[in-house]
């Protein structure tokens, strides 16, 4: 069984650009939920998606938005990059939206 | 709006004695707890959870107990190992809003030999 995998591990773009970010959800999961997590501060959900729609959002604007496909991975993408968009971000994959969440390691980005 | 909140940034504790962490919420909505667990350069890892229809739960050497009046939850570990040095991570959620967890800034439990 396959775990959650995120690609790339470390990004580093310059404020003004976009980036996407890549998800593969464990095995037989259908829901993948996307957090970012700033220095010295817990996850941040962002949104989630379940079965190819949007399934609830947090508090982000309109440039963070994602995909999911037919096989369940995910992109996060983020538009017009600000210097406050530095952070790890971390996929999560669960068989549900209210089953237990798994996490894959992260993408560090760094918007300078 | 910080409505999770570990309040102790970091724990360090002798080995083979018991860990407290602690975590208090403000949501009255919430109704399921969890507690990930991070090691450096992995995502967080699911350790134990509770329903706020119970007050405690048990896995081993890990129990969560759960004080819904005071709104307040607590990990134990019992006994501490040095592999259990991570930083630990309180979530909340609520069944309306059952896919936006909320989590707590973390506290980075240290166990020494």
């Amino acid at each position: 069984e396959t775990g959650v995998t995120q690609s790339p591990t470390h990004l580093i773009k310059t404020r003004g650009q976009q980036v996407t970010l890549r998800c593969s959800s464990q095995s037989g999961h259908n829901t993948v939920s996307w957090y970012q997590q700033a220095l010295g501060q817990g996850p941040q959900f962002i949104f989630q998606y379940y079965r190819e729609e949007e399934n609830g959002r947090g508090n982000f604007p309109p440039r963070f938005s994602g995909l999911q496909f037919p096989n369940y991975s995910s992109e996060l993408n983020v538009n017009a990059l600000e210097l406050d968009d530095s952070a790890l971000y971390l996929c999560a994959s669960s068989g549900t939206g209210t089953d237990t969440q798994y996490f894959g390691p992260g993408t560090r980005l760094t918007v300078l | 709006d910080q409505q999770v909140k570990q309040n102790s940034p970091s724990l360090s504790v002798q080995e083979g004695r018991i860990s407290i962490l602690n975590c208090d919420y403000t949501n009255s909505m919430f109704d399921y707890f969890l507690w990930y667990k991070k090691y450096p350069a992995e995502g967080p890892t699911f350790l134990i959870s509770i329903s706020s229809i119970k007050d405690k739960n048990e896995d081993g050497r890990f129990t969560v107990f759960l004080n819904k009046s005071a709104k307040h939850l607590s990990l134990h570990i019992v006994p501490s190992q040095p592999g259990d040095s991570a930083v630990y991570f309180c979530a909340a959620r609520s069944l309306y809003n059952n896919n936006d967890m909320r989590f707590g800034a973390g506290t980075r439990l240290t166990v020494k030999p």
